[in-house]
């Protein structure tokens, strides 16, 4: 079935890092995938999307690449902030009408 | 904010029991999907509804049951709880019925059972 791999965390950051959270991801046809941030206390929120491959997903200053060729979609941030402070989940949508989730990245940003 | 509303936001009772869970969706969405967060099983789909009817069902154990209402809000209902159910459950929603729709999610339902 259909899988979603992410780097274990924390992630711990200064504030102005670069930030890359990898996602890799299993799934048979073509996928859409996202991103979704979940800050404490709150829902899940969705940060960003591709559809196809090589499509480019941004938000907020957040950016991935759908990457067929390595199924992948890693997220990245050229300067993290301390209130990009949460838990960054990867998912995809395939036939089937549901989200397979990865097991979720907590970032946690010092000042 | 989302847009969708869950209600109660903090859930306590005890084994054996049964409680309900609500959900109204965005305003204009058709779809509606339940997911459960747990720490040992992270974030597991449980059921999809459009319109009404039934859509799609994941890893939901015969003890719970959903609904979708002709207003379109849903309530999940859980039975004969056990320790183990105890979890975050959200709701989210979308405007279609494909996989490929943007889920919306609400700030979730948290569930202990003592």
């Amino acid at each position: 079935g259909d899988s979603v791999t992410q780097m274990e965390g924390p992630v711990t950051l200064s504030e102005e890092a670069f930030l890359t959270i990898n996602c890799t991801y299993t799934a048979t046809g073509y996928p859409s995938l996202f991103w979704y941030v979940q800050y404490p206390g709150e829902g899940l929120q969705l940060l960003l999307k591709a559809t196809k491959a090589d499509d480019k997903g941004s938000n907020k200053g957040f950016e991935a690449t759908y990457r067929k060729e390595t199924t992948s979609f890693h997220l990245e941030k050229g300067s993290v902030q301390v209130s990009d402070s949460a838990v960054y989940f990867c998912a995809l949508a395939n036939a089937g009408n549901m989200l397979t989730f990865g097991g979720g990245t907590r970032l946690m940003v010092k000042p | 904010d989302s847009g969708v509303t869950q209600t109660p936001k903090h859930l306590i009772t005890a084994t054996g029991q049964r409680v309900t869970l609500r959900c109204s969706p965005r305003s204009g969405d058709l779809s509606v999907y339940w997911y459960q967060q747990s720490l040992d099983q992270g974030l597991q789909f449980l059921i999809q509804y459009y319109n009404g009817e039934e859509r799609a069902k994941g890893n939901i154990l015969e003890r719970f049951s959903a609904q979708q209402f002709p207003d379109l809000h849903s309530e999940l209902n859980l039975s004969s709880l056990e320790l183990g159910d105890s979890a975050l459950y959200f709701c989210a929603s979308s405007s279609g019925v494909g996989w490929r729709d943007t889920q919306y999610f609400g700030p979730g339902t948290r569930l202990t059972v003592l």
